[in-house]
């Protein structure tokens, strides 16, 4: 079964201290991980996307990694701001003839002054 | 072009009215998504169109939900005789199809929340 599991489901961090979200998958054939920014009542907006043959990827103050033998991923965030309060959204797809995405539940991020 | 946008972005209706949401993906992107999310969860997959071709569609895309994009532009998601259990954020996303060997990245809308009471 194609799943997406994230942990932690939630955390809360000091500002500026930084954080590491995970995502583990059993998506398969393995095409693409994605990383979203959710802030509440809006649309996720992308951070990072991987293919099979990269291992990491930054944006900034986010870098992801990819271990494709493995299926984890993860999400590092340095030096948190207030404004990374979201929730980060794993996202992976299969190469499938047919449509194949499938979202982790993400992991919601609190972080305090 | 300022992104996928959404409309409305909130409707609140009684159970058993019908309800039709519009959608406006960014220009030239040829596909289109409509996914729904309920709180604390991600977003689940309902459909897809390519240009506009519903190419898939979702086992939670009831016989009361129907989505169209007449001409590979703008599409809606009109939901039929609305029940408690279709209150969720539906969310809009467009893309462009990826060349061989790279990712597609998704660009989602605000989202339209809807309330049935």
């Amino acid at each position: 079964k194609n799943q997406v599991e994230q942990s932690p489901q939630s955390l809360i961090i000091l500002e500026g201290k930084n954080c590491t979200l995970q995502c583990n998958y059993t998506v398969s054939p393995f095409s693409n991980l994605r990383w979203y920014k959710q802030d509440t009542g809006r649309g996720p907006v992308s951070l990072t996307i991987m293919t099979f043959s990269e291992n990491t990827k930054s944006n900034g103050r986010y870098t992801a990694t990819l271990d494709a033998d493995t299926k984890q991923s993860s999400l590092h965030i340095t030096a948190s701001q207030l404004s990374d309060s979201a929730s980060y959204i794993c996202v992976v797809s299969a190469s499938t003839g047919g449509f194949k995405t499938i979202f982790g539940a993400g992991t919601r991020l609190f972080v305090k002054a | 072009d300022t992104g996928v946008s959404q409309d409305p972005r909130h409707k609140i209706t009684k159970r058993g009215q019908n309800v039709t949401f519009r959608c406006d993906p960014i220009s030239e992107h040829n596909r289109l998504y409509w996914y729904r999310q309920t709180l604390g969860q991600g977003p689940e997959f309902l459909t897809y169109f390519q240009n506009e071709a519903q190419l898939e569609k979702s086992r939670l895309l009831s016989d009361r939900f129907s989505a169209e994009r007449p001409k590979g532009s703008f599409s809606t998601l009109e939901i039929q005789r609305t029940e408690q259990g279709d209150s969720a954020m539906y969310l809009c996303a467009s893309s462009v199809t990826p060349l061989s060997g790279s990712g597609e990245t998704q660009y989602f809308g605000p989202g339209t929340r809807l309330l049935v009471l």
